[in-house]
């Protein structure tokens, strides 16, 4: 799988947008990206997925440049219960339709302040 | 959407114990589960994978034989810390994929996770 960079940590107030940027100089032709979002003591929440371009959700945007060697989360006027760990996780069984298992890196670590 | 949960939540035990984990998939069969280890400000580890109706595999440097794991049905999978020590203390987590969701939810599924205090 490919690995990932990530920042370890963000912090940001509340309202502001905040994009994380996760680095995969490594990715290959067949790799999804995908984000998960996780809250102390509890399991992590996929928030989106995407190949190339931009997705978009109900709850963020996934901006994807054309050689796909990075991924940036959008997360448009972020409120205090945003304050969670991002991961950002790339392969080919991060998507498609495999069982196979993922690997998460260190992840980053958003505030958001008041 | 696809649930995982998973039982119990927490659960405090004595060294040299067992514990039982459980992982249900409530609304989708899954064949293939995985079972994640985190330690305190820490990323998930991958421990196993979990295959129903055969053996588990196990990550390197995961011992088979003190992490036991079941997936007897195509909804749940069990995980069994067998004698159970201070260093195994931590937050386990299942996972699942539903690949019947559609193209719409790629995303895998995680339980809650189980907080596992030996002391």
């Amino acid at each position: 799988l490919a690995k990932t960079t990530q920042p370890i940590s963000m912090d940001s107030y509340e309202g502001q947008e905040v994009n994380i940027t996760c680095s995969h100089n490594n990715i290959a032709t067949n790799d999804y990206i995908t984000w998960y979002q996780q809250f102390p003591s509890q399991g992590p929440r996929f928030i989106i997925q995407g190949y190339k371009t931009k997705v978009t959700n109900e709850v963020a945007s996934l901006f994807i440049p054309a050689d796909r060697k990075s991924s940036t989360l959008s997360l448009p006027r972020v409120s205090l219960s945003d304050t969670a760990v991002y991961y950002c996780l790339v392969g080919i069984n991060a998507g498609g339709t495999s069982y196979g298992k993922l690997t998460f890196g260190q992840g980053t670590i958003l505030t958001v302040h008041p | 959407g696809a649930v995982v949960s998973q039982h119990p939540s927490r659960v405090i035990c004595k060294s040299g114990t067992s514990v039982k984990i459980e992982c249900r998939s409530l609304d989708f069969q899954a064949t293939t589960m995985f079972w994640y280890r985190q330690f305190p400000k820490q990323s998930l580890m991958l421990m196993a994978t979990s295959n129903e109706g055969s053996k588990a595999t196990y990550e390197q440097g995961v011992e088979k034989d003190k992490f036991l794991i079941n997936h007897a049905s195509l909804t749940l999978s069990t995980l069994t810390v067998t004698s159970a020590h201070p260093e195994d203390s931590s937050f386990y987590i299942c996972s699942a994929r539903d690949l019947e969701a559609g193209i719409f939810n790629y995303g895998y599924t995680f339980g809650s996770g189980t907080r596992l205090t030996v002391v």
